[in-house]
C-alpha cells in the first residue's frame, strides 16, 4: 500500500496465521524485485527476490508473487512468528538503481 | 562473514554544523552505496561507487553532501553544513559486483538528528 509521510500502512496478524504484504511498483521495465525486512534500529535485511520472467518464487516460509500485468508484488509469510514483526519493503531495480517502496509495518500479536 | 560496518551509530548536531559518517563494506565487495532513509519512508539512494569510482550520484545534494571511497574499500559521507531536513538514518550497503541485480547487504545505519 501507499504511505503518506510518517503513517506506514500496518498489518496486524495473529501468531501462527499467514501474512500477505502487498506492493505496487511503478516501472514496467523493472526486471528484478526484492523484499527486505527492517527491524527497529537495524538496516534492511534481504528476504527473497524474483526476476521479471517469473511469477512466483518460494523460500523458507516466504513466497513472492509477481503480477506484471497490474505491476503488483506480494510477499506471503507462512505461520507468522513474533520475530517476523518488522517493516517490510519491496524494491524494484529500474532506471539503473534499486528503488524502495514506502514499507508496511507488520505487527504480530499473540 | 562480517557484515557492513558503520559508525557512529548515532549523531546529534546543530544546524550549520558538519558531520561525517564512515562505512566499511563486506570484504571483497566492489560496489558500495549510501542511502538516506527519512522516518517512515524507504531508503533513497544518494551515491553508488564501483571500487573507488562514482557510478551514480544523481540524487546527492552536492552543495552540501560529499562522499569518497579512497582505495576502493572504506567510504565516508560528509554533510557540510547540515540542515534540519537532513535528519534521517544514513545507510551504507555493499554488493559483490557492479550489476545492480546483485544482492545489496545493508549496515545498521547512522541515525542523524539535526537540531
Amino acid at each position: 500500500g501507499e504511505s503518506v509521510g510518517l503513517h506506514l500502512p500496518t498489518l496486524s496478524v495473529q501468531e501462527g496465521d499467514n501474512s500477505i504484504i502487498n506492493c505496487a511498483y511503478s516501472n514496467s521495465a523493472s526486471d528484478y524485485f526484492i523484499w527486505y525486512k527492517q527491524e527497529s534500529g537495524k538496516g534492511p535485511q534481504f528476504i527473497i527476490d524474483i526476476r521479471s520472467n517469473m511469477d512466483k518464487r518460494q523460500g523458507q516460509r516466504v513466497t513472492v508473487l509477481l503480477n506484471k500485468t497490474v505491476k503488483h508484488l506480494s510477499l506471503q509469510i507462512a505461520a507468522t512468528q513474533p520475530g517476523d514483526s518488522a517493516v517490510y519493503f519491496c524494491a524494484e531495480y529500474g532506471w539503473g538503481k534499486l528503488q524502495f517502496g514506502a514499507g508496511t509495518q507488520v505487527v504480530v500479536t499473540p | 562473514e562480517a557484515g557492513v560496518a558503520q559508525s557512529p551509530r548515532y549523531k546529534i548536531i546543530e544546524k550549520r554544523q558538519s558531520v561525517a559518517f564512515w562505512c566499511n563494506p563486506i570484504s571483497g565487495h566492489a560496489t558500495l552505496y549510501w542511502y538516506q532513509q527519512i522516518l517512515g519512508q524507504g531508503p533513497k539512494l544518494l551515491i553508488q561507487f564501483q571500487n573507488n569510482g562514482v557510478v551514480d550520484d544523481s540524487q546527492l545534494p552536492k552543495d552540501r553532501f560529499s562522499a569518497e571511497r579512497l582505495k576502493g574499500v572504506d567510504s565516508t559521507l560528509k554533510i557540510q553544513p547540515a540542515k534540519l531536513e537532513d535528519s534521517a538514518v544514513y545507510l551504507c550497503a555493499s554488493s559483490l559486483e557492479l550489476a545492480g541485480v546483485d544482492t545489496q547487504y545493508f549496515g545498521p545505519g547512522t541515525r542523524l538528528t539535526v537540531l
